[in-house]
């Protein structure tokens, strides 16, 4: 089983400040099978990156994703009120199709 | 657009039988396309995949619930179910049904239903 696990566990920001949340592989994801969602109290997850990079149809081109083999990154350029929230990654290269344990993200 | 609505009894005793449906409304559960999955979510934490169903191309489970978990799919009504036996209060979680299909860039689960709140209590 492959295990992600997201850092840090919770990041106090500002709106208008970057967020950086890390999301590590126990072993090597293919670049087509990483995806992230954010989740807001009450919601389904809604999926924002796929492929490792691409945006889902819809979210905003705050928000982007790099990386590749152990390590992958999402990015908030600059955070609105609306992007508090927690977020996971997930992968799909390997069965079971694990989650991270999430990033929650809150106003400082 | 193609939505998803899960639906089942919200009690489940311990020792029984958890049996949630979900009905797929913009897409045939027939797809080529698709795979559909269960996620679920105990309360206050992460997210658990437990397995998917495609039409032609079978099932695949978490190992960790495999003994206990099957995925099916009913053409005639459009939807695929979830049974969870022998629950215990563990079991207890908010459950989401999902579609996952991919694309040039990749894969990637981009339509959820809402999720239904499952209590394993007697």
């Amino acid at each position: 089983e492959i295990v992600l696990t997201q850092s840090p566990g919770t990041l106090s920001l500002s709106p208008g400040e970057r967020a950086t949340l890390s999301c590590r592989a126990s072993q090597s994801v293919g670049s087509t099978y990483l995806a992230w969602y954010q989740q807001k109290p009450g919601q389904a997850p809604r999926l924002l990156i796929y492929g490792t990079s691409r945006r889902a149809t819809g979210i905003p081109n705050r928000f982007s994703g790099s990386g590749s083999g152990t390590d992958f990154t999402l990015t908030i350029s600059r955070l609105e009120p609306v992007d508090f929230a927690v977020y996971y990654c997930q992968q799909f290269n390997t069965s079971p199709y694990t989650f991270g344990q999430g990033t929650k993200l809150e106003i400082k | 657009q193609v939505q998803l609505q899960e639906s089942g009894p919200g009690l489940v005793k311990p020792s029984q039988t958890l049996s949630l449906t979900c009905s797929v409304s913009g897409a045939s559960i027939s797809s080529d396309t698709y795979y559909w999955s269960w996620i679920r979510q105990p309360a206050g934490k992460g997210l658990e995949w437990i397995g998917r169903v495609h039409n032609s191309r079978g099932t695949n489970y978490n190992p960790s619930l495999k003994s206990r978990v099957t995925i099916s799919v009913d053409t005639s009504k459009n939807q695929f179910s979830l049974k969870l036996t022998s629950v215990s209060a563990a079991d207890t979680a908010i459950y989401y049904c999902a579609g996952v299909d991919f694309d040039f860039w990749g894969w990637k689960m981009d339509v959820w239903g809402q999720g239904t709140t499952v209590t394993v209590s007697s």
